[in-house]
């Protein structure tokens, strides 16, 4: 099993639709967690942070529920600007700042 | 952005030949990352530096070593290249945080498309 799983897609989503995310981790001592965006053949690019009292910035929202060890994002209405793979990433030792990072969940969005 | 770039950007090699790629950071981030993109396996580190000198294996290490002789450069080299290590490289950064501690944030480069025939 892997240390951090995501449903790989895809998500094919009209125009306007909102759309969640989901990722699962293993090891109960994470600490830190993110969402990435990745376009095709380019760098991975923050997203952004996820806290246990949640986020939001603007059409994107992040949970996390540490009890059941997931992370999430909703996306609401979704703009073709938005396809892409997100990826779900998970800190375990702050002192070096390694992490492990989903496989990815790639999503279009179409007209 | 983050003002890291690598070298070179694509690069087609020969099976046994040495490679190296380089990653170079222009904001004096102490944490330097090393990892690889493959097909069905998402981003995987494969070395890390916490400091100018200072370097640690990631999990997939295997037939590759680095060396960190200036806080903004980060070489990651491949002594005798194989077709398994035909992958997309790309090279981060970690900020750091209060008391020398990296936050978890971290930003890529460009990444090295590597071709291994």
């Amino acid at each position: 099993r892997k240390e951090v799983e995501q449903d790989p897609g895809p998500f094919n989503v009209p125009e306007g639709a909102t759309v969640a995310f989901n990722c699962t981790y293993s090891n109960s001592a994470s600490q830190s967690f993110f969402w990435y965006r990745q376009d095709c053949r380019k760098e991975p690019k923050l997203l952004m942070s996820v806290y246990s009292s949640g986020n939001e910035d603007g059409r994107f929202t992040a949970q996390l529920n540490r009890a059941s060890q997931y992370i999430s994002l909703l996306i609401r209405d979704s703009k073709l600007s938005d396809s892409a793979t997100y990826l779900c990433v998970v800190s375990y030792n702050t002192n070096a700042g390694k992490s492990t990072f989903g496989d990815g969940t790639t999503l279009t969005v179409k007209p | 952005d983050a003002g890291i770039t690598q070298s070179p950007r694509h690069k087609v090699t020969e099976t046994g030949t040495p490679v190296t790629l380089r990653c170079h950071q222009t904001e004096n981030h102490r944490y330097m990352y090393w990892y690889r993109q493959d097909p069905g396996h998402g981003l995987r580190l494969i070395h890390y530096s916490y400091g100018v000198k200072d370097t640690d294996k990631g999990e997939v290490s295997d037939g590759y070593s680095v060396s960190r002789s200036k806080t903004e450069d980060f070489l990651l080299t491949l002594e005798s290249a194989t077709s398994s290590q035909t992958s997309v490289y790309f090279c981060a950064i970690s900020e750091i945080g209060q008391r020398g501690r990296s936050t978890d944030t971290q930003y890529f480069g460009p990444g090295t498309r590597l071709t291994v025939l």
